[in-house]
């Protein structure tokens, strides 16, 4: 157990709809990071959150979004569904942020299927 | 274009003896490596890591050798369990730019009793 929590674990939603994907991140951790795995592209980062604050932006579609709450659990919304966000999407935490070496402990995802 | 490739899709050792993933990078520009090892229906799960001053770094069964010349790294697993099957990725962070980890694509690894 990594100490990250995601829930949920299933979300089987239909094409136009939004879903709000949740994460938990390790006790005293401040860095949270969302990836997405889908088959054809591997693991990729989406986006990451240290304190509150967006740090960093990856492959991220204008139809995602990402916040950080002041207790530093994150949400990621995905809007306007296609068949082709269906992925496992996992969020990540660290204690650091910029300019430290901390591994990165991962939940144990959110699957999402968009029919 | 991927900065972080691992050729071989899957791998498959007996077990006690060595496993060896292999995984290449482009961007030289990377300066901390990581292995993570993946099980079905669970989330990454952190084995072990080198920063790019190092060429070797060494935890129990684990150990991580770095070749920045040849932009190469490799994970070799001594002595190999059942319990080591599963999918390894390798990753790459760069210090200054949010740590955020570029992954490989993963190999397969099924040991076999």
């Amino acid at each position: 157990d990594s100490g990250v929590t995601q829930t949920p674990k299933h979300l089987i939603t239909a094409t136009g709809q939004r879903v709000t994907l949740r994460c938990s991140p390790r006790s005293g951790d401040l860095s949270v990071y969302w990836y997405q795995q889908s088959l054809d592209q591997g693991l990729q980062f989406l986006i990451q959150y240290y304190n509150g604050e967006e740090r960093a932006k990856g492959n991220i579609l204008e139809r995602f979004s990402a916040q950080q709450f002041p207790d530093l659990h994150s949400e990621l919304n995905l809007s306007s569904l296609e068949l082709g966000d269906s992925a496992l999407y996992f969020c990540a935490s660290t204690l650091g942020g910029t300019g430290a070496y901390n591994e990165q402990f991962f939940g144990p995802g959110t699957r999402l299927t968009v029919l | 274009d991927q900065q972080v490739k691992q050729n071989s899709p899957s791998l498959s050792v007996q077990e006690g003896r060595i496993s060896i993933l292999n995984c290449d990078y482009t961007n030289s520009m990377f300066d901390y490596f990581l292995w993570y090892k993946k099980y079905p229906a669970e989330g990454p799960t952190f084995l072990i890591s080198i920063s790019s001053i190092k060429d070797k770094n060494e935890d129990g069964r684990f150990t991580v050798f770095l070749n920045k010349s040849a932009k190469h790294l490799s994970l070799h697993i001594v002595p190999s369990q059942p319990g080591d099957s599963a999918v390894y990725f390798c990753a790459a962070s760069l210090y200054n730019a949010g740590n955020m980890l570029t992954f490989g694509g993963g190999t397969r690894l099924m040991v076999k009793p």
